[in-house]
């Protein structure tokens, strides 16, 4: 089936530094999405982006978070400066339509974040 | 809030028994949730599992069934004879109509034992 790709599968970084995460999501897909998921915790919706712009956010969504998707390529989360909080896997989610409650959402495999 | 609740961490059955995980729910802003399960295989993403939209059905994929009980609030998912290649990690979830979110539980890593 179709598939999202998040590179890279694993980043180390200092606190601080800045981090971009990358996701390849599916070709013909409008509507991208972030969730974090902190170690034992509950995945959690960070932001969703359409057509440019983010559309909705929640308040795990940082001032130091941006996303952005340009000329098409690949979808990115930012992260600038990285606190040791954000520590966590992130992971990426493309779907047609809107309203991922009523199409379907695919899911990258994750990126592991671990800020020391 | 809106959340969703999964008892166990990790549930392990023999191949070919059945399986129950437990999930309910709770939700105070959304009238008529969606309920969701998802499922993700070791290295992979997540994929949607099965999902049910009206209260009283039931959804089926790939063997697994859940009933969407909203006297219980529940959404348990359950197959007859699980196989090894079930083994992975399960997520509730519900959604609201409208919007954009969709909330997760913890996950249920199942563990098939051969």
């Amino acid at each position: 089936g179709p598939k999202v790709l998040q590179i890279p599968s694993h980043q180390i970084i200092d606190m601080g530094q800045m981090v971009t995460l990358n996701c390849d999501p599916v070709s013909n897909h409008l509507y991208f999405y972030w969730y974090k998921q902190i170690l034992g915790q509950q995945m959690e919706f960070l932001v969703n982006f359409y057509n440019g712009k983010v559309m909705e956010k929640s308040k795990l969504f940082k001032d130091q978070f941006s996303v952005e998707r340009p000329d098409g390529s690949y979808f990115t989360l930012k992260i600038q400066p990285t606190a040791l909080e954000d520590s966590a896997v992130y992971f990426c989610a493309s779907s047609f339509r809107d309203k991922p409650s009523q199409n379907t959402l695919y899911f990258g495999a994750g990126t592991r974040l671990s800020v020391l | 809030g809106d959340s969703v609740t999964q008892t166990e961490g990790q549930v392990t059955v023999s191949e070919s028994k059945s399986l129950i995980i437990n999930c309910t729910y709770s939700t105070t802003s959304i009238a008529y949730p969606n309920l969701f399960w998802y499922v993700r295989y070791p290295g992979e993403g997540l994929q949607l599992l099965l999902k049910v939209i009206t209260a009283g059905q039931k959804g089926s994929s790939r063997g697994f069934e859940a009933t969407y009980n909203k006297e219980t609030t529940s959404f348990h998912l359950q197959k007859a004879s699980v196989q090894e290649s079930d083994s992975a990690v399960y997520y509730c979830a519900l959604g609201d109509q409208g919007g954009n979110r969709i909330f997760f539980g913890d996950g249920t890593q199942l563990v098939v034992k051969p």
